[in-house]
């Protein structure tokens, strides 16, 4: 079945800092992928997504590419600002299961500090 | 609000009593998800409506949980005979379609079986 297997946390930074938070996946065929991002006191939210290998997602500075060859869609930021800190989930929908069912990740925590 | 909402935000049970778990989706949504987020976990499917339809109930741990959507809007969550093991965080999440992967969550109620 499916999985997705992201980067095991905590991920703690400097404001400013270059992030990345690896995800790969598990699944046949070609499923869609995304990041969902859950800030302190709040629901998860959808962050960004892709739905074909090669695709960049890109949302608030945030992006990622769906690479097939290596099974991984990971979240990179160029500068992280302190509101950043939140839980990261990457997920995937599709590839052989359900179009509407979403596998996740255990979910990476992010702190950035001032 | 314009979100996701869901009640009660928190639930303490004892083993053995019967809860329910509310959720309001987001007007007009037609689609509906519960899914069910253990402590360090992701997500994980439980169950997903269309309007009033339950096409997948195939994420329910056993046939002690339950949940219907009588008129296609407000959902509730039943789990008879609390265990232990359903301690955990019950998320709503609402949508347009259902295949798009793109879910608007609600903050979730945690529940406590002592």
């Amino acid at each position: 079945g499916n999985s997705v297997t992201q980067m095991e946390g905590p991920v703690t930074l400097s404001e400013e800092a270059f992030l990345t938070i690896n995800c790969t996946y598990t699944a046949t065929g070609y499923p869609s992928l995304f990041w969902y991002v859950q800030y302190p006191g709040e629901g998860l939210q959808l962050l960004l997504k892709a739905t074909k290998a090669d695709d960049k997602g890109s949302n608030k500075g945030f992006e990622a590419t769906y690479r097939k060859e290596t099974t991984s869609f990971h979240l990179e930021k160029g500068s992280v600002q302190v509101s950043d800190s939140a839980v990261y989930f990457c997920a995937l929908s599709g590839g052989g299961g359900s179009n509407y069912k979403l596998t996740f990740g255990k979910g990476t925590l992010l702190t950035v500090n001032p | 609000g314009a979100g996701v909402s869901q009640s009660p935000r928190y639930k303490v049970a004892k083993r053995g009593q019967d809860v329910a778990l509310r959720c309001d989706p987001i007007s007009g949504h037609v689609s509906l998800f519960w899914y069910q987020q253990a402590l360090g976990q992701g997500p994980e499917f439980l169950t997903y409506f269309q309007n009033e339809a339950q096409l997948d109930k195939s994420g329910l741990p056993s046939d002690r949980f339950f949940a219907e959507r009588p008129e296609g809007s407000v959902s509730t969550l039943k789990i008879q005979r609390t265990q232990q093991e359903d301690s955990a965080v019950y998320l709503c999440a609402s949508s347009w379609r259902g295949d798009t992967g793109e879910l608007f969550f609600g903050e979730g109620s945690r529940l406590t079986v002592l």
